[in-house]
């Protein structure tokens, strides 16, 4: 069954480095998105991406963060400057059209 | 804007018995509404979803939900309970300007007793 693969599957940075977090998409999807998971928290939306542009996002995607598609396969997150509060399980997911999304396992990031 | 309100943070039942997980939803139109599993260190994994077609909706695992729009509810049920069922089980509904966005739930965590 196809799925959504991310790595690193758990990566711990100095405050204040960037971070990129990656993401391969279900092949025939054209719809990916961001979603992270504060411990303890629930499951906020982050960005949607569609034909190479931020379709949707949310308050919280400030301007640390940003979203790339470099090229056919994978769809990344950068942090630019982390904070010690970006310490999140970030979930990486894709969709066709509005069909169910697919999420990845999650890539827990700890900012210290 | 649309929400759900997952109504127990923690559910316990013992293996063998009935799984009740209540979820009331929040919508200004007919909602596509989702319940995902999260097994300890795993992905969200979605277990069903609802997009009008029919009420009663049967998902994976022996698991089912029942849409009432009366009741503004769609319970995740199951009528026995396994230990690999032990997870946290995510309500969600789609929102959005243009549908893609999902919003959860705090999330119930379920505890299977042997």
């Amino acid at each position: 069954e196809p799925e959504v693969t991310q790595t690193p599957s758990h990566q711990v940075t100095q405050m204040g480095q960037e971070v990129i977090l990656r993401c391969v998409p279900i092949s025939n999807h054209l719809y990916f998105y961001w979603y992270r998971q504060i411990l303890g928290q629930k499951v906020e939306f982050l960005v949607s991406f569609y034909n190479n542009e931020i379709s949707e996002k949310s308050e919280i995607f400030d301007d640390q963060f940003s979203v790339e598609r470099p090229d056919g396969s994978n769809f990344t997150l950068k942090i630019r400057s982390t904070k010690l509060e970006d310490s999140a399980m970030y979930f990486c997911a894709s969709s066709e059209a509005l069909g169910t999304i697919y999420f990845g396992e999650g890539s827990w990031l700890t900012v210290v | 804007a649309q929400s759900v309100t997952q109504l127990d943070s923690h559910v316990s039942v013992s293996e063998g018995t009935p799984v009740l997980l209540r979820c009331n939803y929040s919508s200004s139109y007919s909602p596509s509404l989702f319940w995902y599993v999260q097994h300890p260190n795993k992905g969200l994994q979605l277990l069903l979803k609802y997009t009008s077609a029919a009420t009663l909706v049967k998902g994976i695992n022996g698991f089912e939900a029942e849409f009432k729009k009366s009741e503004t509810s769609f319970h995740l049920t199951k009528p026995s309970a396994h230990m690999s069922d032990a997870a946290e089980y995510f309500c969600v509904v789609r929102s959005g300007e243009y549908g893609n966005k999902l919003v959860f739930g705090a999330g119930t965590i379920l505890r299977v007793k042997s």
